[in-house]
């Protein structure tokens, strides 16, 4: 599969850990914040997102947790396992009236699960 | 299968020949947007379509063209492509209201211009 990015932060996890994802983002008028996961070889996939106005959220074996004081969102994955081994992006969101919903994509975080 | 199609998946070509990469979805979604990828730079927006024949620059619009005549494609159009223009290009859709599951990504187009 193509290489998405070779100058990646990489967070190297030994498999059964927890994972956790850091995050910053800028635009104060985003509503949504959106975490995806690239897979070698494929487009990013939704893993989860969170409203603005909340401040955590959990889905299956992930939760996001949003900080809008410091404009920090983190991705935890709870017993990573080596399916887990991708890019994650997160992404904000901000819906412009004539221009829908606009991402703005964060440079990605290469996660290697070490068996 | 709820799907964007993009092709070709890998393409190799010469400065200065035009060349589209073709994009579809099965969804019904009225929004659709072009990234490019690039090592270092994440996903950049190329240029979005809110619906048919609406379409508007995104943030690295440069040397590129699209069109949306139908609500299901949504084409890129390099008329004149440069080596700059080596990348990873990706293209999504969603509805116009938020969506739960965010974009839908195709699977990518891998295109080198030497």
């Amino acid at each position: 599969g193509e290489s998405v990015g070779l100058h990646l932060p990489t967070l190297s996890v030994q498999e059964g850990d927890n994972s956790i994802i850091n995050c910053a983002y800028s635009n104060s008028a985003s509503d949504y914040f959106i975490w995806y996961k690239q897979e070698s070889g494929k487009g990013p996939q939704f893993i989860i997102d969170i409203r603005s106005n909340m401040d955590k959220r959990q889905g299956q074996r992930v939760t996001v947790l949003l900080n809008k004081t410091v404009k920090h969102l983190s991705l935890q994955i709870a017993a990573t396992q080596p399916g887990d081994s991708a890019v994650y992006f997160c992404a904000d969101r901000e819906m412009i009236k004539a221009a829908g919903n606009k991402l703005t994509f964060g440079g990605g975080t290469r996660v290697l699960v070490k068996p | 299968e709820a799907q964007v199609t993009q092709n070709p998946r890998y393409l190799i070509t010469v400065t200065g020949k035009k060349l589209t990469v073709t994009c579809s979805q099965n969804m019904n979604h009225e929004y659709m947007s072009w990234y490019r990828q690039d090592p270092g730079l994440g996903l950049r927006q190329i240029y979005y379509s809110m619906n048919v024949e609406v379409t508007d620059k995104g943030d690295v619009p440069e040397g590129y063209k699209v069109s949306r005549k139908e609500k299901r494609n949504f084409p890129l159009i390099l008329e004149s492509p440069s080596p700059n223009q080596t990348s990873l290009y990706f293209c999504a859709s969603s509805p116009i209201r938020h969506s739960p599951y965010g974009y839908t990504f195709g699977s990518g187009t891998r295109l080198t211009v030497v």
